[in-house]
């Protein structure tokens, strides 16, 4: 079957720009994750959904970082007035919680460059 | 403290020889989730192996095998007979708090692996 899909896949902006970045997940997938992968670190958590609310926004750097799952499905991570240091790729992530392993499984992430 | 600490930054490992990644972890929660990732140049991560933290024999997934030492909060990847294609960086992850609680996902920084043929 289909995998998580992130659209844009590259996304180059300006600073103080506004950008959107979608997350399609794994039909059936309850649970979806935002991360966030910098160059040469490992993925940092941002949001958790499950269903159509957020469980977990802890991971959001700031008020200018917001996120939706209006229909339990597709979610789309807004940034506000982008900064140079957002430059990074978003990785989005699903999961079916239906086992202890309740693993997640991940997109091919969209590279964000803010000039 | 690090939640999660990757101590080889890179390695460097012949065909089929077996390699042996390290992970430590640092929780007080008597309930979690180890993980171990693969990210391939590509840039998409792929789950390889979980182990509970009430499991009480190691995890095993085909060539994946994970050297579980609780004692010692030490959770390392072995890759068996390994092959050009396991060249890639490799995350070890953990989820504290139960199952079902707790969902986000704590990474390590990561060990770049190549295979020589």
């Amino acid at each position: 079957g289909a995998g998580v899909s992130q659209t844009p896949s590259n996304k180059v902006t300006e600073k103080g720009k506004y950008v959107e970045l979608r997350c399609d997940p794994i039909s059936g997938h309850t649970a979806l994750y935002w991360y966030r992968q910098s160059l040469g670190q490992g993925p940092e958590f941002l949001i958790y959904f499950q269903g159509t609310g957020a469980a977990d926004d802890s991971g959001l750097p700031n008020d200018r970082f917001f996120a939706v799952r209006p229909e339990g499905s597709v979610s789309t991570l807004k940034i506000q007035r982008t900064e140079r240091g957002d430059s990074a790729v978003y990785l989005c992530a699903s999961s079916l919680r239906d086992r202890a392993t309740n693993e997640q499984f991940f997109g091919p992430g969209t590279r964000l460059t803010v000039l | 403290a690090q939640k999660i600490t990757q101590t080889q930054p890179g390695m460097f490992v012949q065909e089929k020889e077996a390699v042996t990644l390290d992970c430590t972890y640092d929780t007080s929660d008597q309930s979690y989730g180890l993980f171990w990732y693969k990210q391939p140049s590509s840039g998409e991560m792929i789950f390889l192996i979980y182990q509970g933290s009430y499991d009480e024999q190691n995890a095993t997934e085909g060539r994946y095998s994970l050297n579980f030492q609780k004692a010692r909060k030490s959770a390392n990847l072995v890759i068996s007979a390994s092959q050009l294609g396991d060249s890639a960086m490799y995350f070890c992850a953990m989820r504290e708090g139960p199952d079902f609680g707790n969902e986000k996902l704590t990474f390590g920084t990561g060990t770049r692996l190549t295979i020589i043929p």
